[in-house]
């Protein structure tokens, strides 16, 4: 069983600041199948990051995710108010990583 | 447009039964592997269960296996989950979700059901 890990586990940032979330799976994970979901309060999971660094429709440029192997990364330039949320990782279709809550400073 | 409906939660006594709904519209149901997966209070996603999309092949997560069971109904476009022998800590928002062909990313999701299991 492939178990994701993010960090950090919260990340207190500025609007217009750059978040750097990391996700490292316990082996090697096929790229095409390492995704990305945004959740804010109240609300379902959003897709946002497929394939390692395919952006969902209808998601912001800001947002890009990177990596391989074992470690990927999403990245959110200029962030913007409506992008505090917390951000899971998963590998096809199973797992999800603990999350990143990613607060406003 | 593309929607998944969740229906069914509600509050359960320890050892119960309860079963769970998500009807899917907007695209060809039949077509896709489902999900469920449950966030229980303030906790972060765990992945519980899934069937493929001819309900050939199911698999569960070892904290619901041998008590929950997952099924669907294509002609109806709709995805059950049999909730067996329920524990305190299967309290949770229960989201169904769709599995992308490709990519394996889950979207949509539903907006979630809430099932409390208490005395």
């Amino acid at each position: 069983e492939i178990v994701l890990t993010q960090s950090p586990g919260t990340l207190s940032l500025s609007p217009g600041e750059r978040a750097t979330l990391s996700c490292r799976a316990s082996q090697s994970v096929s790229s095409s199948y390492l995704t990305w979901y945004q959740q804010k309060p109240g609300q379902a999971p959003r897709l946002l990051i497929y394939g390692a660094s395919n952006r969902a429709t209808g998601i912001p440029d800001r947002f890009s995710g990177s990596g391989s192997g074992t470690d990927f990364t999403l990245t959110i330039n200029r962030l913007e108010p409506e992008d505090f949320a917390v951000y899971y990782c998963q590998q096809y279709g199973r797992g999800f990583g603990q999350g990143t809550k990613l607060e406003i400073k | 447009q593309v929607q998944l409906v969740e229906s069914g939660g509600g509050v359960v006594q320890p050892g119960g039964s309860l079963r769970v709904s998500c009807t899917a519209s907007g695209f060809i149901f039949s077509n896709y592997g489902m999900h469920w997966v449950r966030q229980a209070p303030g906790k972060g996603l765990e992945w519980v269960a899934f069937i493929r999309f001819d309900g050939s092949n199911k698999d569960y997560a070892d904290s619901v296996k041998g008590r929950f069971t997952i099924s669907r109904e294509n002609s109806n476009n709709t995805l059950y989950f049999q909730m067996n022998s329920v524990r305190t800590e299967d309290t949770a928002v229960y989201y169904c979700a769709r599995q992308d062909i490709l990519t394996g990313a889950f979207d949509p999701w539903g907006q979630g059901t809430l099932v409390a299991v208490s005395s």
